[in-house]
């Protein structure tokens, strides 16, 4: 049972926007920056979001996050059939002492 | 351009050990810390702790002490995770990854999958 919690899967059409929440607390989420990394399948993950809400390069602005209290979210516009991933909010947890991983949500395109 | 490359995969027998290696190129060692993540089978991403390449501390999370080790060799750019006594739950992805400061982790290697089975 991860202490940053996200649901387990997300689904939508091409052209909707999806969003992806990830819920914590004051230990982790509320107190240190989220990042959010992308896993297609048989791949390593990405970093697709950073810091709470920026993107590295080469991430499309059709992905965004925000950050508001003990939650955050990851926000996908225009859905594309190349966007089915697992997706992954991390967190620095202060009373661990490390990095902690929501579950992820896997994104099916329909 | 900034890569992480990972050795191959391995089969091992309960109780054996295995080292992986991330070798790392395009970008100053140094600078970046090292962490490993493992990811089990149909599972999430589970971070086992990170190197510090610039004082060399190791710092292990949660559940992942005793029997793993990081370590690196800097004049290669190397990093290497190490695990003994190896059980049948050991096998997962195994996963390196830079960050800088409390940064997210921009560059990942492949991966290095280890099985332990008799």
């Amino acid at each position: 049972q991860s202490v940053v919690t996200q649901p387990p899967s997300a689904s939508g059409t091409p052209g909707q926007t999806v969003t992806i929440s990830c819920s914590g607390s004051s230990s982790n989420i509320g107190s240190n920056n989220v990042n959010w990394y992308q896993q297609l399948p048989g791949t390593a993950p990405r970093l697709l979001i950073s810091a709470n809400n920026q993107r590295p390069s080469g991430v499309p602005d059709r992905f965004t996050a925000s950050k508001s209290g003990t939650s955050a979210s990851l926000a996908i516009s225009g859905l594309q059939s190349e966007d089915e991933a697992h997706y992954y909010c991390a967190a620095w947890e202060d009373r661990l002492n490390g990095w902690v991983f929501g579950g992820g949500t896997k994104l099916t395109v329909l | 351009q900034v890569q992480l490359v990972q050795s191959e995969s391995e089969l091992k027998k309960p109780g054996a050990s295995v080292k992986i290696s991330c070798k790392t190129s395009g970008y100053n060692f140094n600078t970046y810390a090292i962490n490993w993540v493992r990811q089990a089978p149909g599972q999430g991403l589970e971070w086992m702790g990170w190197l510090n390449t610039n004082t060399g501390k190791p710092t292990y999370a949660q559940g992942f002490t005793g029997r793993f080790v990081f370590s690196f060799y800097s004049s290669a750019s190397t990093a290497y995770l190490e695990i003994a006594g190896l059980k049948a739950e050991d096998t997962a992805l195994y996963y390196c990854a830079r960050n800088y400061g409390g940064g997210g982790f921009d560059y990942w290697g492949q991966g290095s999958l280890v099985t332990v089975s008799s």
